[in-house]
This record gives structure tokens, C-alpha cells and sequence, in this order.
């Protein structure tokens, strides 16, 4: 189906471990974002790509590493995972956001450090 | 900086009644303001967007939201709630080229 895609769904994982999460879109959208969500924070902003190959950091991008080699993918790394990395990771993609348009979300990954 | 706030944690409503999701903003020059919804275990789904022309927006599954430039407002209403809209919802306004600034959300519960 068309539209934003993650995986995994849910992970949980050991503190200092690497995790990659993916993020997929079949739009061509230029722009794509990392977001994570927590109770009491809402949602911030990790990192975002204007384009391929063009990335930028957010509110809160320490620990995380981004690429975007191919206009639809825009998988999110965390290194060195740490307990204060758990929380609800959401990916979305925009046509033009600069220009108005909306941002489409994909349906989150569960992340869990232990 | 641009932001919004939702006044409102919570939002109880009956079932056939009216319901009115509040936000307000602050913002230097024109704004780009959205509505967000989010189901349990789900991601954020798209609801509308004021861009600019008509103060009433229509969006998605019945909701529609007013802006109102003087009040710095863009509440979101629907004439008739159902218990299916019973989530969380998110005003957004974009903060720059890159960035949504969202509100804390409200939790909205439509009772039968």
C-alpha cells in the first residue's frame, strides 16, 4: 500500500546497543522528520531532510544519527542506545512542508532501553 | 518563537452534542496552523489546515476549525460528536521551513 511505513513496530533493546529504525514513504516527498513522543514533552523534533543526501538537526538530536541516501527511506540510528531514549519514535513526510503542506505520519515504532 | 497552546487537557462531551477543541497561537507573521489527530497506538493522522482565505477550514471525517486573526485562535469544532472521535488531538503551528510546533494536546472523550 501506498502512503508512510515503519519498522519495527516494537523494539525493545539493551542500553548501549545500536538500533537502527526505518522509515519509508512511497510519496517521492521531499521532506521527511524523526519525531519522538513522551509524556509530559509531546512531540520534538530529532532530525529532518529537506531532500536526499540533505539532512539537519532538531530540538533534540544528540545520540541520534540520520541518512537519506534515496528519496524514500530516512532510517533513524541511535548509537549507544540509553534508558532516556525510550519513547514513541514517529516518522513523517511532507510534499513541501516549507510551501504549507501538511505533514503525513507514520503509524510510530515502541521503543523500550533496558 | 512560534507556538500554540490548548488550554484544555481534557475535553467530556455526550454523543450527539457539539464539540469544540481550543487553540490558540502566537506567531510572527502570517500563520500555519494544523490539526492532528491521534488514536491509541497509532501515528498522527491529518485533520486540516488553515493556510490562508476562508477564516472556516473543513477537514476531514466532519471537523472543521475557525480561524479568527484577532483572537489568535484556531479552535477545532464538529456540530456533532461521536464516540469514535473520542483521541487525542494536536494543534500545530509550522515554527519555520523545517519545523511543527505542537501543542500539549487534548485528550477528548465522547460518552454514549
Amino acid at each position: 500500500d501506498a502512503g508512510i511505513t515503519q519498522s519495527p513496530r516494537y523494539k525493545i533493546t539493551e542500553t548501549g546497543r545500536q538500533v537502527t529504525l526505518m522509515c519509508h514513504q512511497t510519496w517521492s516527498h521531499s521532506y521527511m522528520f524523526w519525531y519522538r513522543q513522551d509524556l509530559g514533552h509531546g512531540l520534538r523534533l530529532i532530525y529532518y531532510s529537506a531532500a536526499a543526501d540533505i539532512t539537519d538537526k532538531g530540538e533534540v538530536p544528540d545520540g541520534y544519527v540520520v541518512s537519506r541516501s534515496k528519496t524514500e527511506n530516512f532510517p533513524l540510528t541511535l548509537e549507544s542506545a540509553t534508558r532516556s531514549q525510550t519513547s514513541v519514535y514517529f516518522c513523517a513526510s511532507s510534499e513541501s512542508f516549507r510551501k504549507g503542506y501538511e505533514q503525513y505520519f507514520g503509524p510510530g515504532t515502541r521503543l523500550t532501553v533496558t | 518563537a512560534q507556538s500554540v497552546a490548548q488550554p484544555e487537557d481534557q475535553v467530556n462531551v455526550a454523543e450527539g452534542n457539539p464539540l469544540t477543541v481550543k487553540c490558540t497561537y502566537s506567531v510572527s507573521g502570517n500563520p500555519y496552523l494544523f490539526w492532528y489527530v491521534q488514536y491509541p497506538n497509532r501515528g498522527l493522522q491529518f485533520l486540516l489546515k488553515y493556510i490562508t482565505g476562508d477564516n472556516l477550514v473543513k477537514g476531514s471525517y466532519g471537523f472543521e476549525a475557525e480561524f479568527n486573526k484577532s483572537q489568535t485562535s484556531f479552535h477545532l469544532k464538529k456540530p456533532s460528536a461521536l464516540v469514535s472521535d473520542s483521541a487525542l488531538y494536536f494543534c500545530a503551528v509550522r515554527a519555520n521551513d523545517y519545523k511543527l510546533s505542537f501543542g500539549a494536546g487534548t485528550t477528548v472523550t465522547v460518552r454514549a
